[in-house]
């Protein structure tokens, strides 16, 4: 199973501030995911990410939100303005193959004051 | 939409008690089913798949059939140990969709 980190694995910041969650792959992947879970609520999809094109994207993912891989390594999701509603853990995964098993990294919980 | 409804948890078993978590899903198609684990702490892993009907998916004592006519994809171990104490999240991926859909995610405590 490839090996994926997430950093930072907890992040704290204020209502309005902007923060940046990356995913770190240790083994080479083509397409790349991000998910939320709320705390109690199920794991949601939130977006997909290919050749460097969102190829797919939830009614969540809004305009708050966006996501780069801007060195070719890291993966990371930009949430430009943080609400209250935001806090939740955020899951990154990756896949070989746009039907391929998705690996997940371990996390990130987020935590909006 | 689609969508996975798993079992109300949380189970409580003793050691070496046989496990069900149900697990039924709604779905166009023909999906790919997945049963993944989160143990405390740690982020989700696949636990097995399977990727049409009647295929079974099977790892570590766990077993899942994909049964079409029942829409179904429960998990079910034979011998469940302390150390599979973690909450278990069904999912779905519709055919040619990359997004998985989860259920709520059911936890186990298994009690020595």
């Amino acid at each position: 199973e490839p090996e994926v980190t997430q950093t930072p694995s907890h992040q704290v910041t204020q209502m309005g501030q902007e923060v940046i969650l990356r995913c770190v792959p240790i083994s080479n992947h083509l397409y790349f995911y991000w998910y939320r879970q709320i705390l109690g609520q199920k794991v949601e999809f939130l977006v997909s990410f290919y050749n460097n094109e969102i190829s797919e994207k939830s009614e969540i993912f809004d305009d708050q939100f966006s996501v780069e891989r801007p060195d070719g390594s890291n993966f990371t999701l930009k949430i430009r303005s943080t609400k209250l509603e935001d806090s939740a853990m955020y899951f990154c995964a990756l896949g070989r193959g746009n039907t391929d098993t998705q690996y997940f990294g371990p996390g990130t919980r987020l935590t909006v004051l | 939409g689609d969508s996975v409804t798993q079992m109300e948890g949380p189970v409580t078993l003793s050691e070496e008690a046989f496990l069900t978590i149900n697990c039924t899903y709604t779905a166009t198609g023909y999906p790919s089913l997945f049963w993944y684990v989160q143990y405390p702490g740690e982020g989700l892993q696949l636990l097995l798949k399977a990727t049409k009907a009647d295929d079974k998916g099977s790892n570590k004592g766990f077993e899942a059939t994909y049964r079409k006519e029942t829409t179904s994809f429960h998990l079910e171990k034979g011998s469940v140990q302390v150390s599979d104490s973690a909450v278990y999240f069904c999912a779905l991926r519709a055919k040619g969709a990359q997004k998985l859909v989860f259920g709520q995610g059911t936890r186990l405590t298994i009690n020595p």
